[in-house]
């Protein structure tokens, strides 16, 4: 399985300013998406980070609250915009290898704390 | 109605004793079938996939029923560190969307 990282591991920020999660995978994979884990609750699925072109949100989240890129096969980042304390939770990148495999592997997650 | 249901728990069990998962899924088109682990601060791990003959991996059994659209986990012979949460995960036949449970908090006592 892929080997991923995350950048930071956690982070307490103030209301209303911005912090990007960068995930790192140790080797080229096709699909990569971010997920939310809120405090008690299962994965929510935020977007797919696609490479070369804008990601795609699942209903209930959008580009300027959560702006995402994927320059590459390898890497993608996640911005949580404009925070409030709402925001606070985990943020999880994860990847799927290939198109003929549909497990997917997680990195070990941002934990997010907004005052 | 919720995509995937999991009966939350806790289940509270001695070392050695067998328990069982139950969780549900909402939609006939869902096409693959996973148990993810996930310790306390920690990330999602695979644990297996569900086939639809059924499948083992030493302690773990996992068991798929289309016609009732549920999934079930067994584990055996428990042990103190198979204490986690337990997702249960649900893929459409379409699109790259995953669907988690809630997760079934299992806690393996001395």
């Amino acid at each position: 399985s892929a080997v991923i990282s995350q950048k930071p591991s956690r982070d307490i920020c103030q209301r209303g300013t911005s912090l990007t999660i960068q995930c790192q995978v140790d080797s080229q994979v096709t699909m990569m998406f971010w997920y939310r884990q809120q405090p008690g609750q299962s994965l929510t699925l935020i977007a797919t980070a696609n490479q070369g072109s804008e990601a795609t949100y699942e209903s209930g989240f959008v580009i300027d609250k959560f702006p995402i890129s994927r320059p590459n096969l390898t890497f993608s980042t996640l911005t949580v915009s404009n925070m409030s304390p709402e925001d606070s939770s985990i943020y999880l990148c994860s990847v799927r290898q290939d198109q003929s495999t549909d497990t997917q592997y997680f990195g070990p997650g941002t934990r997010l704390t907004v005052l | 109605r919720k995509e995937v249901e999991q009966d939350p728990g806790p289940f509270n069990v001695p070392e050695g004793a067998t328990v069982a998962f139950n969780c549900t899924y909402s939609n006939s088109a869902s096409q693959s079938f996973f148990w993810y682990r996930q310790d306390c601060r920690k990330e999602p791990k695979l644990l297996m996939s569900v086939y639809s003959s059924g499948n083992e991996d030493g302690r773990f059994t996992a068991q798929l029923n289309r016609a009732s659209q549920y999934i079930s986990l067994l584990i055996r012979d428990s042990k103190l560190s198979d204490s986690a949460t337990y997702l249960c995960v649900v893929n459409l036949a379409t699109g790259n969307q995953f669907y988690f449970g809630t997760g079934t908090s299992l806690t393996v006592i001395p």
